[in-house]
């Protein structure tokens, strides 16, 4: 039962480029959406957040998205540098502790 | 400034024994989730404790698993009789209030259980 899908498992990107990543879920209850990002060895560590009542959230090279009405965010990353190389994770809430995940997109950057 | 810690880091059992992961929060956070993560899947909610209290173990398989966190010391998660299901990474997120959204957790580095 998965609530979380991304069905992209991996992205290759050329430096300087943008990243999208996709994220979509089934729960309507989810209100509260969230982008980790994992390095190997490491554990997931927060990038970006938005709550439902908004659609768009910016910090930095990273802005997030969502489409409620399709039950679909996105994380777009511009410019895309080396050290963005890493696993990244959709995650979703109920304005809780309760984090439902994605299996993860691997992003690639290429020089 | 030390993170969430998790050890062992690389754990190997046979299966029918025990599993026994640690995880010590980030200093001041007295709130702990654990969650697995299946090969090819994604990080799935186990159970959050407070201090000597579990607030919901909703995640939880209902058999051979259990968690605490005491008054002293790191949470403890416990696989009893371990099967070759078992195997994936356990990750264990500390907070510093329960008042819960994810944003407020952080991650250790994760417990890759191989059982064989």
């Amino acid at each position: 039962d998965q609530q979380v899908k991304q069905n992209s498992p991996s992205l290759s990107v050329q430096e300087g480029r943008i990243s999208i990543l996709n994220c979509d879920y089934t729960n309507s209850m989810f209100d509260y959406f969230l982008w980790y990002k994992k390095y190997p060895a490491e554990g997931p560590t927060f990038l970006i957040s938005i709550s439902s009542i908004k659609d768009k959230n910016e910090d930095g090279r990273f802005t997030v998205f969502l489409n409620k009405s399709a039950k679909h965010l996105s994380l777009h990353i511009v410019p895309s540098q080396p050290g963005d190389s890493a696993v990244y994770f959709c995650a979703a809430s109920r304005n809780d502790y309760k984090l439902s995940f994605g299996a993860g997109t691997t992003v690639t950057v290429r020089a | 400034n030390a993170g969430v810690m998790q050890n062992p880091r690389h754990l190997v059992r046979r299966r029918g024994q025990e599993a026994r992961l640690r995880c010590s929060p980030m200093k001041g956070h007295s709130h702990v989730y654990w969650y697995r993560q299946l090969p090819e899947e994604g990080l799935k909610f186990m159970v959050y404790l407070q201090k000597e209290n579990i607030i919901d173990e909703s995640g939880m398989p209902k058999e051979r698993f259990s968690a605490e966190f005491p008054k002293e010391g790191p949470s403890i998660l416990r696989i009893q009789q371990v099967v070759r299901g078992d195997s994936a990474a356990y990750f264990c997120a500390s907070s510093l209030g329960g008042s819960g959204v994810g944003d407020g957790q952080y991650f250790g580095p994760g417990t890759r259980l191989t059982v064989t």
